[in-house]
């Protein structure tokens, strides 16, 4: 059962407009929320990060939302730059604080 | 280069062949993961060890699949028997542990068995 979903694989924004990307989750005990980058031939690099009892963070041209009741967190990029393209996975952090979960990811396109 | 490596990058196996995959985490990290990752899916948790201990392992990881950190440093993933259907991406990541916790990923090693 995917407890992690990104419904959209892929995702094309022309440079310089917002790109958002988002994730939901079935699992209301998740306490943390990860968004990770990945090009090709590498593995995941951690981008941004969002606690479960916040309801945003921003860091540069990145901003996490998340919302609890809806189960939803979000990632916006703006300005979204061709060196943006990537997959892009959210995670998030089971109870037990040793397992975290992936969505399937989304492809993001940036054209210049 | 201080990030998380592994090895090998790729390798390719016929059924049945048993495989073993090493990652070196940062230095400085007590926690170590294993995450399998198949196409068109995000890394999928194996399992974990904090320092040389292995304290959670994945309902999915069959009795085929071991893993080991014997000091708390590296780490082997071995898979016994390998069938066509273990063809994957196997990344380790390490970090610090903590409330805001980031894994720091290695670039994985692709195996393909024939």
């Amino acid at each position: 059962d995917q407890q992690v979903k990104q419904n959209s694989p892929s995702l094309s924004v022309q440079e310089g407009r917002i790109s958002i990307l988002n994730c939901d989750y079935t699992n209301s005990m998740f306490d943390y929320f990860l968004w990770y980058k990945k090009y090709p031939a590498e593995g995941p690099t951690f981008l941004i990060s969002i606690s479960s009892i916040k309801d945003k963070n921003e860091d540069g041209r990145f901003t996490v939302f998340l919302n609890k009741s809806a189960k939803h967190l979000s990632l916006h990029i703006v300005p979204s730059q061709p060196g943006d393209s990537a997959v892009y996975f959210c995670a998030a952090r089971g109870p037990t604080g040793n397992q975290f979960y992936f969505g399937t990811g989304t492809s993001l396109t940036v054209i210049p | 280069d201080t990030g998380v490596s592994q090895d090998p990058r790729h390798k390719i196996t016929k059924r049945g062949q048993n495989v073993t995959f090493r990652c070196d985490p940062i230095s400085e990290h007590n926690r170590l993961y294993w995450y399998r990752q198949t196409l068109g899916q995000g890394p999928e948790f194996l399992t974990y060890f904090q320092n040389e201990a292995q304290l959670e392992k994945s309902r999915l990881l069959s009795d085929r699949f071991s893993a080991e950190r014997p000091k708390g440093s590296f780490s082997t993933l071995e898979i016994q028997r390998t069938e066509q259907g273990d063809s994957a991406m196997y990344l380790c990541a390490s970090s610090l542990g903590g409330h805001q916790e980031t894994q720091y990923f290695g670039p994985g090693t692709r195996l393909l068995v024939l």
